[in-house]
């Protein structure tokens, strides 16, 4: 079975500039999870996606956004870069609902840098 | 809201000796306590998760950890520290959300 996957891996961009992130789910979840992980903050949680719907957000401004495709798969966007942006996003995946006990699966990352 | 708590941001240990990363939650539900480990440059992968029932949970590599209730604590150990366990590590405990703690960096010393 293949895992979670993101794409692109690399992403170099100025400030001002957006920028939109993917990431296809194991084949057959429903939820998929986005984190912000940066040496200052650790692992923050952006949102989370399930059956298309939004259905938890975290503390983040309103520059960050996202959404599910009907296969599952989900994007993220960040308008306006900053340069405290910079950061490695990662996405996870699971059959149900964050808060459930099933595991939840990471892709690699997304290694954006701002500049 | 659920919160875990890691003390210690590096953990250095010598090749052999015992790893033990300490882990305490905040939770007002019975809590889902996850430890996941990332390599440089790669994605979080799960070491060992408790759900319920038994509260020694044995995971991957030779991980093990105790949830302790009375403690609120789900310490991570390993007898024998290798190499290759040089890595980050995260507590992580779940409710609406799956909460992490701030991880540990574990240094193996040869």
């Amino acid at each position: 079975k293949a895992g979670v996957t993101q794409t692109p891996r690399y992403l170099i961009k100025t400030r001002g500039q957006q920028v939109t992130l993917s990431c296809s789910p194991i084949s057959g979840h429903r939820s998929v999870s986005w984190y912000q992980q940066t040496p200052g903050q650790g692992l923050q949680f952006l949102f989370e996606y399930f059956s298309e719907t939004q259905r938890n957000k975290g503390n983040f401004p309103g520059r960050f956004s996202g959404r599910q495709f009907s296969n599952s798969r989900s994007e993220m966007n960040v308008s306006t870069l900053e340069l405290g942006d910079s950061a490695l996003y990662l996405c996870a995946s699971s059959f149900h609902l964050a808060g459930s006990t099933d595991t939840q699966y990471f892709g690699p990352g997304t290694r954006l840098t701002v500049l | 809201a659920q919160s875990v708590t890691q003390l210690g941001s590096h953990v250095s240990v010598s090749e052999g000796a015992l790893v033990l990363l300490r882990c305490n939650y905040s939770s007002s539900v019975p809590p889902y306590l996850f430890w996941y480990v990332q390599y440089p440059n790669q994605g979080l992968q799960l070491l060992l998760k408790y759900t319920t029932g038994a509260t020694l949970v044995k995971g991957i590599n030779g991980f093990e950890a105790e949830f302790k209730k009375s403690e609120t604590s789900f310490h991570l150990t390993k007898p024998s520290a290798h190499m290759s366990d040089a890595a980050e590590y995260f507590c992580a405990v779940s409710g609406e959300r799956l909460a992490f703690g701030k991880g540990n960096q574990v240094v193996v010393i040869p």
